[in-house]
């Protein structure tokens, strides 16, 4: 069975522009989480969807946006980049609602923002 | 304000001791909790939760305990292998937060040595 998925591995930008991840869920799994690791800091929670629908937000700016489409896929938008968005941005993917689910990651997209 | 901590960025053990990595938490609504390990270029992987009803849960050579007075958790690797070594992070989950965010650590980084 495939396990989550991301594209692309790396992507280079530079400040201002605007960066597209994606994300491919586990077959069957319906809930993807975006977490962004940055530089020596831990996993912070970044957006939460479930069929279809935004579930939760982190603290970051409204800049960082996504959307999960009919099959589950996700994508996490960050426009009018910054240096400090430079960082490993990881999706997970869970069976839906229901408690203590547990959150299979995928490999990650390094963002770098020149 | 980091509600999950890991306060020892690195530890280093002889292979065949025992390891452990500790995890301090300030929110006592969260009611289960994780370990996940990475490693490099690879999104971190479940290894071993734990809920709040419990004080200890053990899975091969991986045990987690749990001090909820303490607001305190700690993951028991024995005997280490040098397999072992990775970035481990502790994840809580909040008991009245739909399906299964996490918050997690900033990681500690072990190195097995042979």
């Amino acid at each position: 069975e495939a396990g989550v998925t991301q594209s692309p591995t790396h992507l280079i930008k530079t400040r201002g522009q605007q960066a597209t991840l994606r994300c491919s869920p586990i077959s069957g799994h319906t809930s993807v989480y975006w977490y962004q690791q940055a530089l020596g800091l831990g996993l912070q929670f970044l957006l939460w969807y479930d069929e279809g629908e935004e579930r939760n937000r982190g603290n970051f700016p409204p800049r960082f946006s996504g959307r999960q489409f009919p099959n589950y896929s996700s994508e996490l938008n960050v426009n009018a980049l910054e240096l400090e968005d430079s960082a490993l941005y990881l999706c997970a993917s869970s069976l839906g609602l229901a408690d203590y689910n547990e959150q299979f990651f995928g490999p990650g997209t390094r963002l770098t923002v020149l | 304000d980091q509600q999950v901590k890991q306060n020892s960025p690195s530890l280093s053990v002889q292979e065949g001791r025992i390891s452990i990595l500790n995890c301090d938490y300030t929110n006592s609504m969260f009611d289960y909790f994780l370990w996940y390990k990475k490693y490099p270029a690879e999104g971190p992987t479940f290894l071993i939760s734990i809920s709040s009803i419990k004080d200890k849960n053990e899975d091969g050579r991986f045990t987690v305990f749990l001090n909820k007075s303490a607001k305190h958790l700690s993951l028991h690797i024995v005997p280490s292998q040098p397999g072992d070594s990775a970035v481990y992070f502790c994840a809580a989950k909040h008991a009245y937060n739909a399906g299964n965010m996490l918050t997690f650590g900033g990681g500690t980084r072990l190195m097995v040595k042979p």
